[in-house]
């Protein structure tokens, strides 16, 4: 199975913060990559896929880069409503894996 | 609005059996891959299965090979899971999600299954 390794677990960032999230696949996946967006007690909220392919509806603050092993997710200017956990998923081959997750918390 | 309901979570015995369902809507159902996903409490996702549009392929992470089966039927734009033989390490939040192929871009809102004696 592809390990998907998420950096850092949890960041804390104040509103209008730039923030960027690392997520490292264990071998090439191309760029069969989606981010995932849960807030508690809600499913998760599918924000990228292809890795840089922004989903209809999610602002344009939300940004994904990378191919291969190595991707990034960005929010350019921290918004209230984005404090949130977030996951990345490799799409590259089945069983489809998940980061561990990175906490966005107000600091 | 695409809408995805799940059901049939709930209580079960280590050994138990459930069957967990999801009403689909909003979509032309029998045109998309569909799957479970599972999250244990205060943990992070797991991709337990996922079925092709007209059922003829179907995947399942080790874990639960040989005791989940995933199923659809288009005529009634449901997805279901059976689970048998449920050990503690089952018990998560089991989400439906539209999508299978790649990622999934809807999901219900989940149904909680808990093993305990």
């Amino acid at each position: 199975d592809i390990q998907m390794t998420q950096s850092p677990s949890s960041v804390s960032a104040s509103v209008g913060d730039r923030v960027t999230i690392t997520c490292r696949a264990s071998q090439g996946i191309s760029s069969w990559l989606a981010w995932y967006q849960q807030k508690p007690g809600k499913a998760p909220k599918l924000l990228i896929s292809a890795a840089s392919s922004l989903q209809s509806g999610v602002p344009s603050r939300f940004s994904g880069s990378g191919s291969g092993t190595d991707f990034t997710l960005t929010i350019s200017s921290l918004q209230p409503e984005d404090f949130a956990t977030y996951y990345c998923q490799q799409a590259n081959s089945f069983p489809f894996t998940f980061g561990g997750g990175t906490k966005v918390e107000i600091k | 609005e695409v809408q995805l309901v799940e059901s049939g979570g709930g209580l079960v015995q280590p050994g138990g059996s459930l069957r967990l369902s999801c009403a689909a809507s909003g979509f032309t159902f029998s045109t998309y891959w569909m799957s479970w996903v599972r999250q244990a409490p205060g943990k992070g996702l797991e991709w337990v299965a996922n079925i092709k549009q007209d059922g003829s392929d179907k995947n399942y992470v080790d874990s639960v090979k040989g005791r989940f089966t995933i199923s659809r039927d288009n005529a009634k734009n449901s997805l279901n899971l059976q689970v048998n033989s449920l050990r503690a390490e089952d018990t998560a939040v089991y989400y439906c999600a539209r999508g299978g192929s790649y990622w999934a871009d809807y999901w219900g809102q989940g149904t909680l299954v808990t093993v305990s004696s």
